[in-house]
């Protein structure tokens, strides 16, 4: 049971470039989220998930797209990055059953943009 | 962010207790919880309290919980440097749209000295 990993761990692209992170989770859960972290701002949410298929915006979803094509895994997508979406990105899932509802989070991937 | 508030900083001496404070806006908040963060790593969950208690205690860890301020808090009994680390406080508010979405406070950075 490895939980909730992420791929890659750090990563450096160059403004303009593109790619997908990939967040995977072994504990069926239903519920996935995408966090950014910056310095001094917390945590915030840029698109979540509430089962296969589905997809919703965040509180910063500008630049990113996701999909959950399968239930075990969320990716994020930068289309065309920019050095404002240097971050640490955090993967987090969880049952949604608001009874033992516990959110457990990946080990984040960091992301520099040149 | 906005809607929890924790103060940035901390500093005790090893074996004091460390006290982490946090305020929440949203009155109809049904879990609190606390996430610790060490360098580098991801978001470790430390302890949850529902709104219906007003304490919880856990080894070295006791929550507080007055719903009437709408005031959290983390005691650490014995602090030890390991416990050094930035320590989020997070709400699900229950504001329906985006269900178990977490809302994080900017953080605690504990400083623990020997």
């Amino acid at each position: 049971n490895a939980g909730v990993t992420q791929t890659p761990k750090f990563r450096v692209l160059k403004t303009g470039q593109s790619m997908t992170l990939l967040c995977a989770q072994d504990m069926n859960h239903e519920y996935m989220y995408w966090y950014r972290q910056d310095p001094g701002m917390g945590l915030r949410l840029i698109h979540y998930s509430v089962g296969e298929g589905t997809t919703a915006k965040g509180e910063v979803p500008d630049g990113y797209n996701v999909s959950r094509l399968k239930k075990q895994n969320f990716l994020l997508g930068l289309e065309s990055a920019a050095p404002s979406q240097t971050s640490v990105y955090f993967c987090a899932s969880t049952t949604g059953d608001r009874d033992t509802d516990t959110q457990y989070f990946g080990p984040g991937t960091r992301l520099t943009v040149l | 962010g906005e809607d929890v508030e924790q103060s940035l900083f901390l500093s005790v001496r090893e074996g004091d207790s460390s006290v982490i404070n946090c305020t929440y806006t949203d009155s109809s908040s049904t879990y609190l919880y606390w996430y610790k963060q060490e360098p580098g790593a991801g978001l470790q969950l430390l302890t949850y309290i529902f709104s219906n208690m007003d304490m919880k205690q856990d080894q070295r860890l006791t929550v507080l919980l007055n719903k009437k301020d709408k005031h959290l808090s983390l005691r650490i009994a014995d602090t030890q440097t390991g416990d050094s680390a930035i320590y989020f406080c997070a709400e699900i508010p229950d504001r329906g749209s985006t269900l178990g979405r977490l809302y994080f406070g900017r953080g605690t950075q504990l400083t623990v000295w020997p």
